[in-house]
């Protein structure tokens, strides 16, 4: 596609229930990356996919966050038993082989944890 | 380890005037540094970028930055504000994943 998409925009859940979000990244692009930025806090490193490497999950807060990407493209962020601290706007980037290219980010995914 | 410190983290300048924001990096070895702008409701917008060589890069809306070593610095820089211009503004630095300052909100005066 043309951008990053991201789906939902936007997600309200109850605290405990587990979520899915979406990340379709630009066609061709080899490296994926997933950040969560909380209200009036810069951008905080979750997890970074490039190509077939396993990946870099040393951001991921707890064990109740997971993501994978399959088939090299779409990527799926996974957060398990929300709690409310996990109320934030994760932002899907994906670069045509690193950063050393430049992010294209997606517009993100307004998590609400109630 | 990566980090990026943006010391400001609200800044008010009145149209017309300069504007320079800081950041400072802390990386093993010469990093890639990176500015973004995000406005308001808006996703973030790659305003430039240094790899090598010439350190004053220029980038897109009349913004540039100069990287200086001596001081591990990346400051964003430009002659005169526009109104259009207010926004958050993050440095970053990395070579195959980027690590983010806490940004830096710009008001503009009229």
């Amino acid at each position: 596609g043309a951008g990053v998409s991201q789906s939902p925009s936007n997600k309200v859940t109850e605290k405990g229930k587990d979520v899915e979000l979406r990340c379709d990244p630009i066609s061709g692009h080899t490296a994926l990356y997933w950040y969560r930025q909380s209200l009036g806090q810069g951008l905080e490193f979750l997890i970074y996919f490039q190509g077939n490497s396993a990946p870099d999950k040393s951001g991921l807060p707890s064990d109740r966050f997971s993501a994978e990407r399959t088939g090299g493209s779409v990527s799926t962020l996974t957060i398990q038993r929300t709690q409310q601290e996990d109320s934030a706007v994760y932002l899907c980037a994906s670069s045509l082989a690193g950063a050393a290219y430049g992010y294209t980010f997606g517009s993100g995914t307004r998590l609400t944890v109630v | 380890a990566q980090s990026v410190t943006q010391p400001d983290i609200h800044i008010t300048v009145s149209e017309g005037a300069s504007l320079e924001l800081r950041c400072n990096y802390s990386y093993g070895a010469t990093p890639y540094l990176f500015w973004y702008v995000q406005s308001p409701g808006q996703g973030l917008q790659l305003l430039l970028k240094y790899f090598s060589g010439d350190t004053l890069v220029q980038g897109i809306k009349g913004f540039e930055a100069e990287f200086k070593r001596s001081q591990s610095s990346f400051n964003l820089r430009k002659p005169s504000v526009h109104w259009s211009d207010a926004a958050e503004y993050f440095c970053a630095v990395g070579t195959n994943d980027m690590r983010f300052g806490a940004g830096t909100r710009l008001t503009v005066k009229p």
